[in-house]
């Protein structure tokens, strides 16, 4: 079955380091994927997605994520981050097939700090 | 911009009541889907449909039903809430895409209900 990891449930970094959230899929072809996140009482707004192509994708919000096959992860970075970024964030497949259908992962909270 | 609509942004019921959530969109996509939202489990997929009056069941459909007579209009009904269904409901919506997934899923601001 398919499924999403997300091995850090909340992370805290200080106003202005890099940050990294984690994501690990588990499927049997390579899947379309997807980073979203959700402010506080907030729908979920899409940051970035992977279809095919280069394995480095970039997004909204000075995000962005790579892709690596080999290690079955497709995790988030950005270099700087800022107070407004702190959210919960969440890391979703889908197969590719026209239903659109998403798996999603447990999510990452972060909590920055001025 | 797409904009997909949540009828509710909180909602508290009894035990037993029969309720309904409503999902608007006006972007004339064929998907739209239902997830329920609860801490540490991430969204989980209740329900989802690709056309009117078409639907299949998701992943926790027991205790669900839904409706879509109009392609902008998906609705979720609770039959008979129960308190294990106070959670956040979010409803999306995506193009039936083609070439096959190439497509991404806009989310409501989520309905937070409370059974009570």
């Amino acid at each position: 079955a398919q499924s999403v990891t997300q091995p850090d449930i909340h992370i805290t970094v200080s106003e202005g380091a890099s940050l990294e959230l984690r994501c690990n899929y588990s499927y049997g072809a390579t899947p379309y994927l997807f980073w979203y996140v959700q402010s506080p009482g907030q729908g979920l707004q899409l940051l970035l997605k992977y279809f095919s192509g280069d394995t480095l994708v970039q997004g909204i919000k000075g995000f962005e994520a790579e892709f690596k096959r080999s290690q079955s992860s497709f995790n988030l970075r950005k270099p700087s981050v800022h107070w407004s970024d702190a959210a919960e964030y969440f890391c979703a497949v889908a197969r590719p097939s026209n239903t659109g259908k998403l798996i999603f992962g447990q999510g990452t909270t972060l909590q920055v700090k001025p | 911009d797409v904009k997909v609509t949540q009828s509710s942004r909180y909602l508290v019921k009894r035990t037993g009541e029969k309720v309904f959530l409503e999902c608007v969109q006006d972007m004339d996509h064929e998907n739209m889907f239902w997830y329920r939202q609860d801490p540490g489990l991430g969204l989980r997929l209740i329900y989802f449909s690709y056309d009117v009056k078409m639907k299949e069941k998701g992943d926790i459909p027991e205790g669900y039903s839904v409706s879509r007579e109009k392609k902008e209009r998906f609705s979720l009904i609770l039959e008979s809430a129960s308190t294990n269904q106070t959670s956040m409901y979010l409803c999306a919506s995506s193009l039936f895409a083609r070439p096959r997934g190439n497509t991404e899923a806009f989310f409501g601001q989520g309905t937070r209900l409370t059974v009570v």
